[in-house]
């Protein structure tokens, strides 16, 4: 069985704090992903990996950093974090060919920016 | 911009009919295409997905039609049962490129008793 565990499942902070966003994959998947889910909207591609060190720009990259620091890890930084930031966030492995690209989804992150 | 386009954004049915659900897509380089389900409080799963080499793909219950023409494609969900209720995301990707998975906006469904 797939396995994306994320951490913290809830987390507050105010307007221009610092927020980081653990994401750990047990599937020897090469993809890993950052999304954001909000109502009307769907889910959003923030950032994604296909590696250690490799990072690729999503389609809503602004305001956020992300770095893969291994095959498992993949984390998601919101250093000057602000309201429209609230958000359920959602990091999943796969994607690729070898897997027939499907997602495995962590637990979701929601995060509240007030 | 919205590279998947969905529709509707809430349907309700009853118990017994079938539900469709639509999208829609811009890029032509996209080459798989899968839905997903999301229950309330859970993370979004795979329900089924297709490639273009078919325009059919069936599981069950729940049925993908593509039509690579139109850029469109849907998920026909017969004998709509009450525990079907979740919202629904269709995606596409182009898997031999960036596998990027791009989700539509989604669709709440209620099947109704």
């Amino acid at each position: 069985e797939a396995a994306v565990t994320q951490s913290p499942r809830n987390k507050v902070t105010v307007t221009g704090g610092n927020v980081t966003l653990s994401c750990r994959q047990t599937n020897s998947h090469n993809y890993m992903y950052w999304y954001r889910q909000d109502t009307g909207h769907g889910l959003r591609l923030i950032h994604y990996s296909y590696g250690a060190g490799n990072l690729q720009i999503g389609d809503v990259p602004d305001g956020y950093k992300a770095t893969r620091t291994t095959q498992e890890d993949f984390f998601l930084l919101l250093e000057l974090a602000s309201p429209s930031q609230t958000s359920l966030y959602f990091c999943a492995s796969g994607g690729d060919t070898s897997n027939t690209g499907q997602l495995y989804f962590g637990e979701g992150s929601k995060l509240t920016v007030l | 911009q919205q590279q998947v386009r969905q529709s509707p954004q809430s349907l309700t049915v009853w118990e017994g009919e079938t539900a469709i659900l639509n999208c829609s897509y811009e890029d032509s380089t996209f080459d798989y295409f899968p839905w997903y389900h999301q229950f309330p409080g859970e993370s979004p799963a795979l329900l089924i997905a297709i490639r273009p080499v078919s325009n059919k793909k069936e599981d069950g219950r729940f049925t993908i039609f593509f039509n690579k023409r139109e850029k469109k494609f849907s998920l026909h969900i017969a004998d709509s049962q009450p525990g079907d209720s979740a919202t629904y995301f269709c995606a596409a990707s182009n898997q031999g490129g960036s596998a990027k998975l791009i989700f539509g906006e989604g669709t709440k469904l209620t099947v109704s008793s």
